[in-house]
């Protein structure tokens, strides 16, 4: 099992939909929380970031964690076709000399 | 948010060149940077972790010496690919950790084709 499972997608939606991404993983230790958005061939660039559990939002997006379930989720409200990307999560311990580490990606297509 | 550099952006070489990629921090101080390789549709590949001053750790199946990290500044990393080939064509991405909570910040990329 991967410390970090993200469906790689693609997800497809229309326009103005409520979109849903979601990270699980295995290691309770994690505490520290990231959402990235990569678009093609440019660096990926950080979006949320959370400590522990709770919700976070910031314009458009939320930011869920769930430690019991060790589920993390981003939603995007009225989600628009610039925000066709691939979101990125990202995760660590406590220990600051750890690495985050990284899901795979879940590729976002928003038609207009 | 923070702001990470990287230049060049994109470079093309001749097989069995050398190539230099670099890597600023531009508005904070790094004790820690990181290189990434994502090929196509892939995802992040963490290759080494630098941390200024000492030796980069490199992670497994990495070759510590063909792919040479320097993290001389809290400002800047480089990473040096040596005698480059045609499979080591890829997108190369740094990322830098601030102080504190400890947060990542990408670098826009580096795009390296071997000829």
């Amino acid at each position: 099992q991967k410390e970090v499972e993200q469906d790689p997608g693609p997800l497809s939606v229309p326009e103005g939909a409520i979109v849903s991404l979601n990270c699980t993983y295995s290691n309770s230790a994690f505490q520290y929380f990231m959402w990235y958005r990569q678009y093609s061939r440019k660096g990926p660039e950080l979006l949320m970031y959370t400590y522990s559990s709770g919700n976070k939002e910031d314009g458009r997006f939320t930011a869920q964690v769930d430690k019991s379930s060790k589920y993390i989720s981003l939603f995007i409200r009225d989600s628009q076709p610039s925000d066709s990307a691939t979101y990125l999560c990202a995760m660590r311990s406590e220990n600051y000399g750890q690495n985050f580490v990284f899901g795979p990606g879940t590729r976002l297509s928003v038609l207009p | 948010g923070a702001v990470v550099s990287q230049h060049p952006s994109r470079v093309i070489c001749k097989s069995g060149t050398s190539v230099k990629i670099e890597c600023r921090s531009l508005d904070f101080q790094a004790t820690t940077m990181f290189w990434y390789r994502q090929f196509p549709k892939q995802s992040l590949m963490l290759m080494a972790t630098s941390n200024e001053g000492s030796k980069a750790t490199y992670e497994q199946g990495v070759e510590k010496d063909k792919f040479l990290i320097n993290h001389a500044s809290l400002t800047l990393s480089t990473l040096t690919v040596t005698s480059a080939h045609p499979e080591d064509s890829s997108f190369y991405i740094c990322s830098a950790r601030a102080g504190g909570g400890g947060e990542q910040f990408f670098g826009p990329g580096t795009r390296l084709t071997v000829l």
